[in-house]
């Protein structure tokens, strides 16, 4: 079992919805948890941070973690088509090393 | 500023090559991180640097793989004797240190292919 879940979907949706994307974990000792974006043959870009637990809005993204369940989210409000790309959850213990998901493939349709 | 760079963008080599990487980061970054991205394997750590600290190397996935750090700033991954397996994106990543460890900033990436 990987340390880190997540769908690999692709998760087709159309324009204006609202978008969730999940992972799920099975170290405890996970601190810190990382949504990063990727765009086709592109590095990839940090969206969000959640220290511990709790919630975290930025614009249109949420952030929430629930370390009870080991289970966090990402909510993207009013998609865009150019939120269309990879959604990829990441999480760091003291080590300082990422371990990621596999990324969630988004489309928003037009 | 300038973001963290990658060279070269793509690679093509023949099995039992030897590859190196370049990697050059965000200038005043203390930490330095090597990923791989595959499609069966999706983004996994290699190794990392800190400062004067000893590399990381737990993520290495064999004896054909080893990286340098030098001056601090700019780093090199080597892979001997290239196998097929090998192809993958290869990912830079630099960050401040400590708790801003978390933000890691990825270069774009060098697309190796092993023929």
């Amino acid at each position: 079992q990987k340390e880190v879940e997540q769908d690999p979907g692709p998760l087709s949706v159309p324009e204006g919805a609202i978008v969730s994307l999940n992972c799920t974990y099975s170290n405890s000792a996970f601190q810190y948890f990382m949504w990063y974006r990727q765009y086709s043959r592109k590095g990839p870009e940090l969206l969000m941070y959640t220290y511990s637990s709790g919630n975290k809005e930025d614009g249109r993204f949420t952030a929430q973690v629930d370390k009870s369940s080991k289970y966090i989210s990402l909510f993207i409000r009013d998609s865009q088509p150019s939120d269309s790309a990879t959604y990829l959850c990441a999480m760091m213990d003291s080590s300082y090393k990422l371990i990621f998901g596999s990324g969630t493939r988004l489309l928003v349709r037009p | 500023g300038a973001g963290v760079s990658q060279s070269p963008s793509n690679k093509v080599t023949e099995k039992g090559k030897d590859v190196e990487l370049r990697c050059d980061p965000i200038s005043g970054h203390t930490a330095l991180y090597w990923y791989r991205q595959s499609l069966g394997q999706g983004l996994e750590f290699l190794i990392y640097f800190q400062g004067n600290s000893a590399p990381d190397k737990s993520g290495l996935p064999s004896d054909r793989f080893s990286a340098e750090r030098t001056g601090g700033s700019v780093s090199t991954l080597t892979i001997q004797r290239t196998q097929q397996e090998d192809s993958a994106v290869y990912l830079c990543a630099s960050s401040d240190w400590g708790e801003s460890s978390y933000e890691q900033y990825f270069g774009p990436g060098t697309r190796l292919t092993v023929t």
